[in-house]
């Protein structure tokens, strides 16, 4: 079946600093949204992308719908230690309308 | 709010059991899911259902099975838990594409 590539699968980073991952995919998707989960907890929605080239942010957060609708990114900025937990990326399929999820990133942030 | 209610967060069940998850969403979504959480792994669809009564397999279908009777409720049910299925179980419910989750069930099977 359809496949996310969501890297790097962990970061171990220091307070502070920048945070950069993304997700590819041989398919097209017509959407693309990012998730955080926190241990104990479900994935909770971050940002969600409709269209090719956009780009959103949310706070401290900003994520980029890839032109070629592969492909997404997510960053943060100024990491905190409440940043920590897994994030997922999710797209849904130009082919099946279904979503599809990463593996996930599981964030650490050194206080 | 959209608010997607797991009965469980943590059970403990023996081999050979039935055992059922309950998942109540209280946004009158017409789409709900049934995901498995491993390491690694990510997020892996087990069922769907986009209407009552209506029900259709993920990618990892085998082992499991599903009710949707009423509209905000759907259950996922392991007709013979295995250790295998030592796992964390995310419910769903789904509209215009963002899919809201709930607190997850973390089940192990000994």
């Amino acid at each position: 079946g359809q496949q996310l590539n969501q890297s790097p699968q962990s970061m171990f980073i220091q307070e502070g600093e920048d945070v950069s991952m993304n997700c590819t995919s041989s398919s097209i998707f017509n959407t693309w949204l990012w998730y955080k989960q926190e241990p104990g907890e479900g994935p909770v929605l971050l940002i969600a992308l409709y269209k090719a080239g956009e780009l959103t942010s949310n706070g401290r957060l900003t994520a980029q719908f890839g032109i070629t609708r592969k492909d997404s990114f997510l960053n943060i900025s100024a990491s905190i230690p409440s940043d920590v937990g897994i994030y997922f990326c999710a797209g849904q399929s130009s082919n099946t309308g279904k979503l599809i999820f990463g593996q996930g990133t599981t964030l650490q942030v050194k206080p | 709010d959209v608010k997607v209610t797991q009965s469980s967060r943590y059970l403990v069940k023996r081999t050979g059991e039935k055992v059922f998850l309950e998942c109540v969403q209280d946004m009158d979504h017409e789409n709900m899911f049934w995901y498995r959480q491993d390491p690694g792994l990510g997020l892996r669809l087990i069922y769907f259902s986009y209407d009552v009564k209506m029900k259709e397999k993920g990618d990892i279908p085998e082992g499991y099975s599903v009710s949707r009777e009423k509209k905000e409720r759907f259950s996922l049910i392991l007709e013979s838990a295995s250790t295998n299925q030592t796992s964390m179980y995310l419910c769903a419910s789904e509209v215009n594409t963002e899919a809201f989750f709930g607190q997850g069930t973390r089940l192990t099977v000994v």
